[in-house]
């Protein structure tokens, strides 16, 4: 089993739809979680950052994370075709080196 | 100012043939890391440096795989006898204090 889990998708929603986006994980050290944006042929870019539970809102970007459940979510309000690219979950644990990464997920927003 | 850069951004290698890849990073970061991006698989790390010593190398997946970082900044991952498994996107990531990671573009591995 993978420490990270992440459908792959591939997600299709039309713009203005609001995309809800999934993690769950095994270790229960994770404390640092990441939503991470890849566009094609791209290196991946932070979008989110979270410390242990709670939510975090930044624009159309909101946040989720449940350590009881295991849990991480990324809501995307009003999505437009220029949110379309994979969206990675990653997270850490305290003292650890480098970040666990989900597999992403593809995401396309249709005009 | 600059991002992380990475060259070649792509190669095409035949196998057995060994690669250097390059990363130059953000300047004055001082951690550096390395991950592998295979179709499915999402981002496996490979080796972590602090300054030009590498204390985490418990990623690289097998002897031909070496990595080095010389004067605090450029790194080179060099992988020997290449194998057709070991194509893949080659990302390096940058890291100030704290706990975001700056990505390169990547380098496109490809193994004939």
């Amino acid at each position: 089993q993978k420490e990270v889990e992440q459908d792959p998708g591939p997600l299709s929603v039309p713009e203005g739809a609001i995309v809800s986006l999934n993690c769950t994980y095994s270790n229960s050290a994770f404390q640092y979680f990441m939503w991470y944006r890849q566009y094609s042929r791209k290196g991946p870019e932070l979008l989110m950052y979270t410390y242990s539970s709670g939510n975090k809102e930044d624009g159309r970007f909101t946040a989720q994370v449940d350590k009881s459940s295991k849990y991480i979510s990324l809501f995307i309000r009003d999505s437009q075709p220029s949110d379309s690219a994979t969206y990675l979950c990653a997270m850490k644990y305290r003292g650890a080196n480098n970040l666990f990464f989900g597999t992403g997920t593809r995401l396309t927003v249709i005009p | 100012g600059a991002g992380v850069s990475q060259s070649p951004s792509n190669k095409v290698t035949e196998k057995g043939k060994d690669v250097e890849l390059r990363c130059d990073p953000i300047s004055g970061h001082t951690a550096l890391y390395w991950y592998r991006q295979s179709l499915g698989q999402g981002l496996e790390f490979l080796i972590y440096f602090q300054g030009n010593s590498a204390p985490d190398k418990s990623g690289l997946p097998s002897d031909r795989f070496s990595a080095e970082r010389t004067g605090g900044s450029v790194s080179t991952l060099t992988i020997q006898r290449t194998q057709q498994e070991d194509s893949a996107v080659y990302l390096c990531a940058s890291i100030p204090a704290g706990n975001e990671q700056f990505f390169g573009p990547g380098t496109r591995l490809t193994v004939l």
